[in-house]
């Protein structure tokens, strides 16, 4: 069965510093690996995606995820964080196109100025 | 740039009452999921459709619940009878192709 953990609840760093977000995932067969992002009171915004080309994946706002298929990760980074980072981060693992979604339970990004 | 829309944004019910919560996809967009996220908690599947027909349901998605895509473009989620565990966040979902899916804003409901 599918699962994924992301660790640390909530990530306080300070601006300018380096981000980083922590998946850990469990798949039967190769997976589909995404990261959102949700915005206080938005929806779920798609931050980068992984479906089997490149191992390291750029996405938007300066974001990329490293795919580590013998460390079954898919941690999130950016390197100089952003007052507008602030956000909660989700984690998702899907094991076949059109499938459905497995989260995180998400970790919460705290800047401090 | 497309996005998919969820009305209402904010819907309040008594505990045994009937709520539709609507949502209109990324036009051309093939496949449609609901998710729902209870406060504090992770975000759930509930259910996925394709092709006029559901494909996958979660254990959460009981008779009490059924969605329908009436007319081509809205996709609803219909919940019979309303419980207060039913209180949540409902995000609605589309993908083209079904590699990568599109959220909406949501729909707060509250069950009182």
């Amino acid at each position: 069965a599918q699962s994924v953990t992301q660790l640390g609840s909530h990530v306080s760093v300070s601006e300018g510093a380096l981000v980083l977000l922590r998946c850990n995932y469990s798949s039967s067969v190769p997976p589909y690996l995404f990261w959102y992002v949700q915005y206080p009171n938005q929806g779920l915004q798609l931050l980068l995606k992984y479906t089997s080309a490149a191992t390291l994946v750029k996405g938007i706002n300066g974001f990329e995820a490293e795919f580590k298929k013998s460390e079954t990760s898919f941690h999130l980074t950016k390197p100089s964080a952003h007052m507008s980072d602030a956000a909660e981060y989700f984690c998702a693992v899907s094991e076949n196109q059109g499938g459905k979604l497995i989260f995180g339970q998400g970790t919460e990004l705290s800047v401090k100025p | 740039e497309p996005e998919v829309t969820q009305t209402p944004s904010h819907q309040v019910t008594q505990m045994g009452q009937e709520v539709i919560l609507r949502c209109v996809p990324i036009s051309n967009h093939l496949y449609f999921y609901w998710y729902r996220q209870i406060l504090g908690q992770k975000v759930e599947f509930l259910v996925s459709f394709y092709n006029n027909e559901i494909s996958e349901k979660s254990e959460i998605f009981d008779d009490q619940f059924s969605v329908e895509r009436p007319d081509g473009s809205n996709f609803t989620l219909k919940i019979r009878s309303t419980k207060l565990e039913d209180s949540a966040m409902y995000f609605c979902a589309s993908s083209p192709t079904g590699d990568t899916q599109y959220f909406g804003p949501g729909t707060r409901l509250t069950v009182l």
